[in-house]
């Protein structure tokens, strides 16, 4: 089955500055990648998405990039806020007997120091 | 306005009772899941349903049960065969076809074993 890793588990950056999160996937049928974003006590919450016919999307101040051959994609925030504080999901999606199988990564801790 | 609704936030169950999550949504998707949350695992499928009176098993179904009788309701039954059920669950729903929307998550249940 589908397998996604997702680096760093923590990170720590200074408010203005970018966060990167990296992820990989093993399964090159994968070909839907959403990233979610949750902040405490609340569910996670869509932030932004990437098809695999698509190398780069971008949001304001959130950019996804996607490297099919190398099988991973990254999540890009510029000019980070405080409120950009959460944890952040990467996940990976295909098609399985009919149903579109999801599969997360651990997620990664973001946290920006006004 | 749409959305997902879970209840109750918190709940305590006793050693050996069996207790019901309630999940709702208004956002007329077909599908819904519920997944668990621990510190450190990220998110672990349930059960997942593509369709009212069809359900199916995810990684983790083994102590838990749902139903589907209705499009708009998935609850889940955490019985006392789950040996550690203390986590945050979350339920989550989506048009069948996720690849185009995505996943809507609920606020997540914090169930508590005392």
């Amino acid at each position: 089955g589908e397998n996604v890793e997702q680096h760093p588990s923590t990170l720590s950056v200074q408010e203005g500055d970018s966060a990167v999160i990296k992820c990989t996937y093993s399964d090159s049928a994968s070909n839907y990648f959403p990233w979610y974003k949750q902040e405490l006590g609340k569910g996670p919450q869509l932030i932004i998405d990437i098809r695999s016919n698509v190398g780069e999307k971008k949001d304001q101040r959130i950019a996804v990039t996607l490297n099919k051959t190398a099988k991973h994609f990254s999540l890009h925030i510029t000019e980070t806020q405080p409120e950009d504080s959460a944890v952040y999901f990467c996940a990976a999606s295909l098609n399985s007997g009919g149903y579109q199988k999801v599969t997360f990564g651990i997620g990664t801790k973001l946290q920006v120091i006004p | 306005d749409g959305g997902i609704t879970q209840s109750p936030k918190y709940l305590f169950r006793k050693e050996g009772q069996n207790v019901t999550l309630s999940c709702e949504q208004n956002l007329n998707h077909d599908a819904m899941y519920w997944y668990r949350q621990d510190p450190g695992q990220g998110l672990r499928l349930i059960y997942y349903s593509q369709i009212v009176n069809d359900f199916q098993k995810g990684d983790i179904a083994e102590g838990y049960s749902v139903s589907r009788e209705k499009k708009e309701s998935f609850p889940l039954t955490v019985t006392s065969a789950q040996k550690n059920p203390t986590a945050f669950y979350l339920c989550a729903s989506s048009a069948i076809d996720s690849l185009n929307y995505g996943y809507t998550f609920g606020s997540g249940t914090r169930l508590t074993v005392v």
